[in-house]
Parts: C-alpha cells; sequence; structure tokens
C-alpha cells in the first residue's frame, strides 16, 4: 500500500521560511513531486526529486532522504500569495499517490 | 508549456443521472491519462489509469461500472458518472503525461470539474 503523511495545517508570517515535511511509505518509489493547489483549482507543479539531496529552484526548495522516506519543501521569503494547500505525491509504476496536503496560512 | 482542458468546468445534476467529463490534450498526444476524485479539505485521490485503446486500470475500491472511463482518441478521455448519488459530489480532475513514458515531471492537471449530485 501507499501511506503519505503530512500535516494538516501550517502558519507562517509573510517575509518568514516555512518548512513542510512529507513522509512516505511505499511499495516502490521512482520520484517524490511538490504541487500547490488553491481552493477549487488543479494543482500546479513545482518541484521534484528522484535523487537525494536538495533541488532548488528560486523560492522553492525540495529535500529527500529515499533511506529515510522523507522530503520536505522550503518556502522562501513568504508572500500572502503562498497562502495554498502544498501536496506531496510519490510518483510510483507510472501513477502518483497523494498525500493529504497541507495548507498554508501566510499572515501579514 | 503543454495543456490539458476539462468540460464542464461545473455541473449539476440530479440524483440517478449519468454525467460525463471530457478531458482533452489540447497540443500533445497521451496514450495515458489519469483521473482522481478531491473531497472537500482532502487530497487528490487516483481513482484510475485511462489507456487510449485498451480498458482502464482502476484502483482498489472504485467501482468500475459505476465510474466509466473510454480513451477514445490520443487526445480524449471520458469520465461517466453513472446513476449519481449525492456522495458522488466532488472535485474530479484529469491529468496527462505530455513527454515519454514514465517522465513523471510533464505530468499536467486539467482544471477540475466540480460535480454536484443533488
Amino acid at each position: 500500500g501507499q501511506n503519505i503523511d503530512q500535516p494538516t495545517e501550517m502558519t507562517a508570517t509573510e517575509g518568514a521560511i516555512v518548512q513542510i515535511n512529507c513522509t512516505y511509505q511505499t511499495s516502490g518509489f521512482n520520484g517524490l513531486f511538490w504541487y500547490q493547489q488553491h481552493a477549487g483549482e488543479a494543482p500546479t507543479f513545482l518541484s521534484y526529486n528522484v535523487l537525494d539531496g536538495l533541488e532548488e529552484k528560486g523560492r522553492f526548495s525540495s529535500f529527500l532522504s529515499r533511506s529515510k522516506g522523507y522530503s520536505y519543501l522550503l518556502l522562501k521569503e513568504l508572500q500572502m500569495k503562498d497562502s495554498a494547500s502544498y501536496l506531496c505525491a510519490v510518483y510510483n509504476f507510472n501513477k502518483f499517490y497523494f498525500g493529504s496536503g497541507t495548507k498554508l496560512n501566510v499572515k501579514p | 508549456g503543454a495543456v490539458v482542458s476539462q468540460h464542464p468546468s461545473r455541473v449539476i445534476c440530479k440524483s440517478g443521472t449519468s454525467v460525463k467529463i471530457e478531458c482533452r490534450s489540447l497540443d500533445f498526444q497521451a496514450t495515458t491519462m489519469f483521473w482522481y476524485r478531491q473531497f472537500p479539505k482532502q487530497s487528490l485521490m487516483l481513482m484510475a489509469t485511462s489507456n487510449e485503446g485498451s480498458k482502464a486500470t482502476y484502483e482498489q475500491g472504485v467501482e468500475k461500472d459505476k465510474f466509466l472511463i473510454n480513451h477514445a482518441s490520443l487526445t480524449l478521455s471520458t469520465l461517466t458518472v453513472t446513476s449519481a448519488h449525492p456522495e458522488d459530489s466532488s472535485f474530479y480532475i484529469c491529468s496527462a503525461n505530455a513527454g515519454l513514458a514514465g517522465r513523471a515531471d510533464t505530468q499536467y492537471f486539467g482544471p477540475g470539474t466540480r460535480l454536484t449530485v443533488l
């Protein structure tokens, strides 16, 4: 089976840095993806990791440790528009399995 | 970038009726498309994999006779919710892979269809 865990909700201040964690236990693994989803909209791709380490894309970075079944998404210089849900997804045998999502609230 | 469209964006229907949702890849061909369902405040749940020219494969717990999937061409997959009931009310999202098979970084999501069953 697929078990992917994320915190339900987080709050952070505009301009700050926030780290959203994701742990997974899956029957296979071909990559770990992060998506952003605003309410009522489809997810949009942020970042992904196939190998261990840190991937940086502008204000967003994602880290993966395959041995620990652990990933995190790091958001820097938070903006109000970053208020959204962040979905962690394991890519496995050509399919995506999503975590429950973390709702991030950015306050002024 | 690649675009995936869905139609309709919103649909309201009476209990017992059937509803068809279309998913189209607008500027690329997709031999495989995926259908997800998302209940309020929950994450996306993979329902089935739609394969062009062959039967769809369904995830465990998804009723194949209730959620009919047809992948008629390399750019179109349809999901039909048959005999819809209020508990089927959800946000349905499709995705398609624009790149080589297995290249997950070229996966694109449609805008979603909000289904409300009265």
